[in-house]
């Protein structure tokens, strides 16, 4: 069946670097996506989206791309913090609002 | 500050038992969701609800259960037919729409004594 997937399931990156996660979906009728971040024993919570009409939208040190052409969804953020250390994963919207979420991909930032 | 509330934040639950799980929000959403989530798994949808007085089962309703009599509130029941009920669980929220962003509470861990 069709799934949302992730490339790497940990990350780790040097404080100060920029960290890029990446997330592939296979349902080409998926026209939402959202990254969120987890930390330890807390919800998650809402980072990015991005609706499929677009392929790339900026937030605050974060960046997400869109490649429908192969299918392919990515987060970017600059400057990576101790703070940032946490879960993160991607959801994708495949219609009525029925999302479906990604494992995760752990990120870990070494001072 | 507006947000979605669950408690408690830990739960135990002994073997026939039924607990209940609450989810509250100050959002002023109409949509709201129960998700699942076990360690190296995307999050799995139990029950949803659109609206007040309306729910419908998600991929793993079985051995669950909800209500929702207010629109600021959507209780999850797991029950003794839950065999392996032992999860983080989190309620979600979103304004009512195509594309719109589910916000989380804080999630309740449930474990079996």
């Amino acid at each position: 069946g069709e799934s949302v997937g992730l490339h790497l399931p940990t990350l780790s990156v040097q404080e100060g670097d920029n960290s890029i996660i990446n997330c592939a979906y296979s349902n080409s009728a998926s026209d939402y996506f959202i990254w969120y971040k987890q930390e330890s024993g807390k919800g998650p919570q809402f980072i990015i989206d991005i609706r499929s009409n677009m392929d790339k939208r900026q937030g605050q040190r974060v960046t997400v791309l869109l490649n429908k052409t192969v299918k392919h969804l990515s987060l970017q953020i600059a400057a990576t913090q101790p703070g940032d250390s946490a879960v993160y994963f991607c959801a994708e919207n495949i219609g009525n609002n029925d999302m479906r979420f990604g494992a995760g991909t752990r990120l870990t930032v070494k001072p | 500050d507006g947000g979605i509330t669950q408690s408690p934040k830990y739960l135990f639950r002994k073997e026939g038992q039924n607990v209940t799980l609450s989810c509250e929000q100050n959002l002023n959403h109409d949509a709201m969701y129960w998700y699942r989530q076990d360690p190296g798994q995307g999050l799995r949808l139990i029950y949803y609800s659109q609206i007040v007085n309306d729910f419908q089962k998600g991929d793993i309703a079985e051995g669950y259960s909800v209500s929702r009599e207010k629109k600021e509130s959507f209780p999850l029941t797991v029950t003794s037919a839950q065999k392996n009920p032992t999860a983080f669980y989190l309620c979600a929220s979103s304004i009512q729409g195509l594309g719109q962003p589910q916000h989380f509470g804080d999630g309740t861990r449930l474990s079996i004594l």
